[in-house]
């Protein structure tokens, strides 16, 4: 069983639409974060957020922490081709141990 | 600051056989950890290694083992290979006292 539950696992859309990534759990995390990865290569982080209820803005993408700090949401606006990747979600509790989701498989159509 | 490099990044073996795969971190990065990725699966935590430490071990059993050295690098080890163990390894560094992995490419290890 999956500490953290991502949701959906496959998302396909046109380009230009927007899309929105889920990451839940019952467990409180002291911090969150969300990395991308292409195949081949690694996961690349794209943010880390530690307070509930904080909105994080990079360029097209949103992310928010839950108030309780259990829960998070990617939303991409406008979608590029340049999106298509692994989304994955990750939740430190305590300073060192980290766990992922399983992940949510994006492609965004041309 | 280069990257976090792994070697080799593919490697075929035989089951029974053992694998030695190798992470050199990012200059100035203490810790290491080490994943295992499987399609099934996902990403599954091996283990943590901090000052040539283990600090922590994920749900995998004693076939995989790790160290690190004094300058950081880091070795994980697979004996007795299964047909299971076919995986992405991905090799992680993250700042000292920071839980932010900054990940390698990966070693794409397939048993047959």
């Amino acid at each position: 069983t999956q500490l953290l539950e991502q949701s959906p696992q496959f998302l396909s859309i046109q380009e230009g639409e927007n899309l929105t990534v889920y990451c839940n759990s019952s467990s409180v995390f002291s911090s969150l974060q969300w990395y991308r990865q292409e195949p081949g290569e690694g996961p690349v982080l794209l943010v880390t957020v530690v307070t509930g209820g904080e909105v994080k803005k990079l360029k097209r993408l949103t992310f928010q922490f839950g108030d309780a700090r259990k829960d998070s949401s990617l939303h991409i606006t406008a979608a590029q081709t340049g999106d298509t990747g692994l989304y994955l979600c990750a939740g430190a509790v305590g300073d060192y141990k980290l766990s992922f989701g399983a992940g949510t498989t994006v492609t965004v159509r041309a | 600051k280069a990257g976090v490099t792994q070697t080799p990044r593919y490697l075929i073996k035989t089951r029974g056989q053992q694998v030695t795969l190798s992470c050199s971190p990012i200059s100035g990065h203490r810790s290491v950890s080490w994943y295992q990725q499987t399609p099934g699966q996902g990403l599954q935590f091996l283990f943590e290694y901090f000052s040539e430490t283990q600090r922590n071990k994920g749900n995998f059993p004693g076939r995989f083992s790790g160290r690190q050295f004094s300058n950081s690098r880091s070795e994980m080890n697979v004996s007795t290979l299964e047909l299971g163990d076919s995986a992405l390894y991905l090799c992680a560094s993250s700042h000292p006292g920071g839980v932010e992995q900054f990940f390698g490419p990966g070693t794409r290890l397939t048993v047959l």
